[in-house]
C-alpha cells in the first residue's frame, strides 16, 4: 500500500538537543512538506520542497532544517535554536503532475515531539 | 498575502445538518481545500472547489462563493464519528503550497 509513513509517533528530549523526524513516502510525489500544528490550531508551514535538493522556507523556519537528497525522503531537525519545539509534527507530499496543479496534499500520521 | 477565518468550535446533535463556514482573503485564487482531522491524527481530504455552486459527496457537500471569498462545508445525517477538527486550506504560489486556516471543532453530541 501507498502513504506516508512518520516516525515515531511520540518522541521525547530534552532541551537543548538536536531531533531529526522521519517522513518517508512511497507514493511516487515530487512535493514534500512540514507542518506544525500546536493545540486547537490550524497548520503551519514550516519548509516544503518541489522537486530532490531543493527546498523552501515556509512561515515559520526559523529553527529548523530539512534535507531532500532522495524523491522519497524529507527529514525534519528541530535544532536547540528553535524556541518552543513542543508540537504536533506533520509530514506531506503532493502530486506536482497531472490532471489539476492544485492536487491535494497526503499527510503522514504525525509525530508528537515534547521537550522535557 | 492570504488571511482565512473559520469559527473555532461548533456544536450539533447527532442527525442533524452543521453548515461549518470559511472566509478567506487571497491575492490570486486557485481553489479551496477543505480537510477533516479527528484528534490526533493527520488530515484527510474531503473537497477541493474551484468553480462558484454547490459539490455534494454523499453526507458532505461544499459551496463557494469567489465573488464573497466564502466557502462553506455542509455535513448531512450528522453521525458521532463526525466529531473532529475541519480545517479549509487555499494554494498559495501557483499551488506549490497551502495557507490553512484555524480550523473548527466539531463536536456532535447524542
Amino acid at each position: 500500500d501507498g502513504g506516508i509513513t512518520q516516525s515515531p509517533k511520540y518522541l521525547f528530549r530534552k532541551e537543548g538537543q538536536n531531533v531529526t523526524l522521519s517522513c518517508e513516502q512511497n507514493l511516487n510525489h515530487d512535493a514534500m512538506y512540514w507542518y506544525r500544528q500546536d493545540p486547537g490550531q490550524g497548520l503551519r508551514l514550516i519548509y516544503y520542497s518541489q522537486i530532490v535538493n531543493d527546498f523552501q522556507k515556509g512561515d515559520i523556519a526559523e529553527g529548523y532544517s530539512v534535507s531532500r537528497e532522495k524523491k522519497e525522503s524529507f527529514p525534519l531537525t528541530v535544532t536547540s535554536a528553535q524556541k518552543n519545539p513542543t508540537a504536533f509534527y506533520l509530514c506531506a507530499s503532493k502530486r506536482t503532475s497531472g490532471r489539476s496543479p492544485y492536487n491535494e496534499q497526503f499527510f503522514g500520521p504525525g509525530t508528537r515531539l515534547t521537550v522535557l | 498575502g492570504q488571511n482565512i477565518d473559520q469559527p473555532t468550535e461548533m456544536t450539533a446533535t447527532e442527525g442533524a445538518i452543521v453548515q461549518i463556514n470559511c472566509t478567506y482573503q487571497t491575492s490570486g485564487f486557485n481553489g479551496l481545500f477543505w480537510y477533516q482531522q479527528h484528534a490526533g491524527e493527520a488530515p484527510t481530504f474531503l473537497s477541493y472547489n474551484v468553480l462558484d455552486g454547490l459539490e455534494e459527496k454523499g453526507r458532505f457537500s461544499s459551496f463557494l462563493s469567489r465573488s464573497k471569498g466564502y466557502s462553506y462545508l455542509l455535513l448531512k445525517e450528522l453521525q458521532m464519528k463526525d466529531s473532529a477538527s475541519y480545517l479549509c486550506a487555499v494554494p498559495n504560489n501557483y499551488g506549490q503550497n497551502f495557507v490553512f486556516g484555524p480550523g473548527t471543532r466539531l463536536s456532535v453530541l447524542p
